[in-house]
């Protein structure tokens, strides 16, 4: 699976939009790009997931340029409860069985 | 849908003793997978069902490691001879098909080995 690299950690305030880029430079034809979510004390949770271009639900948006060598987490709005652990995760559609998660980045939202 | 369910949420054992722990899944999802995070990591792969068979492990899953699913339900962790360096969350997941990169994670149980 290819490896992914993203910021250890970020920080934003209430109401502003965050952009966590994320870059898998070994991406495969095959591979899509997931997003999770992870909260203190709690199992991650999938936010999103694509292919190619943009990808929009009513948790996020994310973005990704035509090589596909990397990808863009925007999250609209952050507020407190978006403090979390966000993990890119590179794999072949047909065979994600086993995620691989790497160390992931930290986001801090102020009040 | 309740979620996945795991107990317990915490255990602290002494070194040297047998924990096992638990995992129910979604209803009808036929994948289980269980994963093992340790602090400021994300979660490692240990291994996954389809249904009652155990398809693949890590190499992460040593000897001491067992894991079973029986009539492709719930699922049982189970860690012999407890070491120090097992203390972890030990996270289930689950879900229906294959591929698609959504899985669906219970609470994690939270292993403290003293």
């Amino acid at each position: 699976l290819a490896k992914t690299t993203q910021p250890i950690s970020m920080d934003s305030y209430e109401g502003q939009e965050v952009n966590i880029t994320c870059s898998h430079n070994n991406i495969a034809t095959n591979d899509y790009i997931t997003w999770y979510q992870q909260f203190p004390s709690q199992g991650p949770r999938f936010i999103i997931q694509g292919y190619k271009t943009k990808v929009t639900n009513e948790v996020a948006s994310l973005f990704i340029p035509a090589d596909r060598k990397s990808s863009t987490l925007s999250l609209p709005r952050v507020s407190l409860s978006d403090t979390a652990v966000y993990y890119c995760l590179v794999g072949a559609h047909y065979n994600t069985d086993k995620l691989i998660f790497g160390t992931g980045t930290r986001l801090q939202v102020f009040p | 849908d309740t979620g996945v369910s795991q107990n317990p949420r915490h255990k602290i054992t002494k070194r040297g003793q047998n924990v096992t722990f638990r995992c129910d899944p979604i209803s009808e999802h036929n994948r289980l997978y269980w994963y093992r995070q340790t602090l400021g990591q994300g979660p490692e792969f240990l291994t996954y069902f389809q249904n009652e068979a155990q398809l693949e492990k890590s190499r992460l899953l040593s000897d001491r490691f067992s894991a079973e699913r029986p009539k492709g339900s719930f699922s049982t962790l189970e860690i012999q001879r407890t070491e120090q360096g097992d203390s972890a969350m030990y996270l289930c997941a689950s879900s229906t098909r294959q591929g698609a990169g959504e899985q669906y994670f219970g609470p994690g149980t939270r292993l403290t080995v003293t």
